[in-house]
């Protein structure tokens, strides 16, 4: 079945631009029909979407992160990126790569174990 | 923008118990609704989508309602596995809006 695996930095210096790679197994970024999406975990708990994209189609992004934000497929790779501009201490988080079915409308079906971000100097 | 309310924010129960908890969105309506479970140190998993279908999996003890704005999830005879943290999640016009997030404590 489809797997997810979130990789990147850990630490990141404030305004310093965040680099974040999905990569998928078992199924193809190119298939019909999914959203791929990241979602960010705050310490305290709760959970914000941060964008999605669908192959063939543009990206969508949470309108308070859309100035700061990339997502793109690459296909060749089977892959989701995402880039995050002039991050600061309020983007430590725990990100999340989850594929949502149905171009979004039945839910986030399939999720990577998350990838920690720290910010700090 | 988009504000989904969930309630509560903790619930306590005891293995047996039925709970319900409820969220609220501000925008609609839709039936483009989700609910999750998440346990300490894991992803959300996903439970229930379009307000009241079961996901793959999910034992019957779950079940969502409601439709428009206003939604809920019950979970009945509640089963020691049960007690994590549930998220609801909204969709609509491509904006995915999660709930606060519901803490359900063994009492």
């Amino acid at each position: 079945q489809v797997q997810l695996q979130e990789s990147g930095p850990g630490l990141v210096k404030p305004s310093e631009t965040l680099s974040l790679t999905c990569s998928v197994s078992g199924g193809y970024v190119s298939t019909g029909g999914y959203h791929w999406t990241w979602i960010r975990q705050f310490p305290g708990g709760g959970l914000e979407w941060i964008g999605s994209i669908f192959y063939g189609g543009r990206p969508h992004a949470n309108p308070s992160l859309t100035s700061r934000i990339t997502i793109s497929l690459d296909t060749s790779s089977d892959q989701v990126s995402l880039k995050m501009t002039s991050v600061t201490v309020a983007d430590t988080a725990k990100y999340f790569c989850a594929r949502a079915s149905h171009l979004g409308l039945n839910g986030m079906d399939v999720w990577g174990q998350g990838t920690s971000v720290v910010v700090s100097s | 923008d988009i504000q989904v309310t969930q309630s509560p924010s903790t619930l306590s129960a005891s293995v047996g118990d039925s709970v319900t908890i409820t969220c609220r969105a501000s925008q609609g309506p839709t039936n483009w609704l989700a609910w999750y479970q998440q346990k300490p140190g894991k992803a959300p998993e996903l439970l229930i989508y379009k307000a009241s279908t079961l996901a793959s999996g999910v034992p019957s003890r779950f079940g969502g309602s409601g439709s428009g704005t206003h939604f809920a999830l019950t979970i009945i005879n509640l089963q020691p596995e049960d007690f994590a943290t549930y998220y609801c999640q909204h969709y609509l016009s491509s904006v995915y809006t999660f709930g606060q997030g519901t803490k359900l404590e063994i009492k």
